[in-house]
């Protein structure tokens, strides 16, 4: 079974600091990877996607990711990170497949922005 | 329109009560879902229904009774809940086919008494 963990349950920055938000996956052939974010007491937003028409992606509010084969690995990075970037973070997997998209989520990394 | 509409935005049952949950979308996705979702922990998939027809059933209990009438509508039928199934539970909707994102509805804040 595909399965994505996400290291580091919480992670602080200070305002305008990098953002790294690290993601690792499992599986035998390269899936579909995404990159969601939910504020509170909110439903899930899509930051970003990788479908493999490109390894480096780009998404919403200057987010992006690299996807890279060899460490099997998937991580989320901002340039600057902003006071409202402060949310939870959920890496997930999909695999290929037809009629429906089984995701499955990754525990999530509350990101804290500190002024 | 990209929006994925669900009401109640809260819910408050009894464990001998039965109510629905509802869920709209108006984007032509032929997928929709539900999850659940505790808090502090990432989303579980309940239920996939892919062109109307219930594709994956993730061994919910039976008292959790999920519904499609129509390609824009999802229900999720409560009865006789227990307080550990006090949740957020999540409704989404994608195109049926892989790569594609799920969007999701807001939620329903359910808490059974």
């Amino acid at each position: 079974a595909q399965s994505v963990t996400q290291l580091g349950s919480h992670v602080s920055v200070s305002e305008g600091a990098l953002v790294l938000l690290r993601c690792n996956y499992s599986s035998s052939v390269p899936p579909y990877l995404f990159w969601y974010v939910q504020y509170p007491n909110q439903g899930l937003q899509l930051l970003l996607k990788y479908t493999s028409a490109a390894t480096l992606v780009k998404g919403i509010n200057g987010f992006e990711a690299e996807f890279k084969k060899s460490e099997t690995s998937f991580h989320l990075t901002k340039p600057s990170a902003h006071m409202s970037d402060a949310a939870e973070y959920f890496c997930a997997v999909s695999p290929h497949s037809g009629g429906y998209q089984k995701v499955t989520f990754g525990t999530g990394t509350k990101l804290q922005v500190i002024p | 329109d990209t929006e994925v509409t669900q009401t109640p935005k809260h819910l408050v049952m009894g464990m001998t009560n039965k109510k629905s949950l509802k869920c709209e979308q108006h984007m032509g996705h032929r997928a929709m879902y539900w999850y659940k979702q505790k808090a502090k922990k990432p989303p579980e998939l309940m239920f996939v229904y892919s062109y109307e027809k219930l594709s994956i059933n993730e061994s919910v209990p039976s008292r959790f009774s999920p519904e499609c009438p129509n390609s824009s509508l999802l229900n999720l039928h409560l009865h006789a809940l227990q307080p550990e199934d006090s949740a957020l539970y999540l409704c989404a909707s994608s195109e049926p086919s892989g790569g594609n994102e799920q969007f999701f509805g807001p939620g329903t804040r359910l808490t059974v008494l």
